[in-house]
């Protein structure tokens, strides 16, 4: 079966570091996405990783591994506009994406 | 228009009637999509367009048609609503299907089927 798994919910700090972790199960493989939605609104596209590794962009990363079927989402320097959710969506064989059900990242003063 | 836009943005239904939502980008992607995102779901997918004249079943297709006689045009049809169509409707748009298909959302059509 296709499935992807994370977090319902987490906590951190402003100006601290987070990480969203997101499991993945899919009939093909052809590249992992991270979105952000704020509530009330549209996702919108974070980052794209097809290959194993890191890819760094500004405060957010984002690691693939493909041989664990395992991604994470990195948010450096937490800022309150980052309260959101995150959304983990790996393509299926057919390069649709299936999607998982969100992260909602509760940011603190 | 920039971007994707979606009408109406809210409409509350009775059950039975029927309903298009209407789905427009100016940005001649070649690829459409309409998702349903429910609490505690992830966004599923409903119907997809990969060029214009072409058309597709998702995951949950049952209970919705579309039609894409453009390239910027993907209305999302329900023939005869039910309570359990309740739901934001997204529309979404990528350059190509494919490898890499970034995809942009309009802003959600909001759904109350009663």
């Amino acid at each position: 079966g296709q499935n992807i798994d994370q977090p319902t919910e987490m906590t951190a700090t402003e100006g601290a570091i987070v990480q969203i972790n997101c499991t993945y199960q899919t009939s093909g493989f052809n590249g992992l996405f991270w979105y952000q939605q704020h509530a009330g609104e549209a996702p919108t596209f974070l980052s794209y990783n097809v290959l194993d590794g890191l890819e760094e962009k500004g405060r957010f990363s984002s690691f693939l591994s493909r041989s664990k079927g395992y991604s994470y989402l990195l948010l450096k320097e937490l800022q309150m506009k980052d309260s959101a959710s995150y959304l983990c969506a790996g393509t299926d064989s057919n390069y649709q994406l299936i999607w998982g059900a969100g992260t909602k990242l509760i940011i603190k003063p | 228009i920039a971007g994707i836009t979606q009408a109406p943005t809210s409409q509350i239904l009775a059950a039975g009637r029927r309903m298009t939502l209407r789905c427009t980008q100016d940005m001649r992607h070649n690829a459409m999509y309409w998702y349903r995102q429910d609490l505690g779901l992830g966004l599923r997918l409903i119907h997809y367009s990969n060029t214009a004249g072409t058309t597709g079943k998702g995951e949950v297709p049952d209970g919705y048609s579309v039609s894409r006689a453009n390239t910027d045009d993907f209305p999302l049809t329900l023939a005869s609503a039910v309570p359990s169509q309740t739901s934001v409707y997204f529309c979404a748009s990528s350059e190509e299907s494919g490898t890499y298909n970034e995809q942009f959302f309009g802003p959600g059509t909001r759904l109350t089927v009663l």
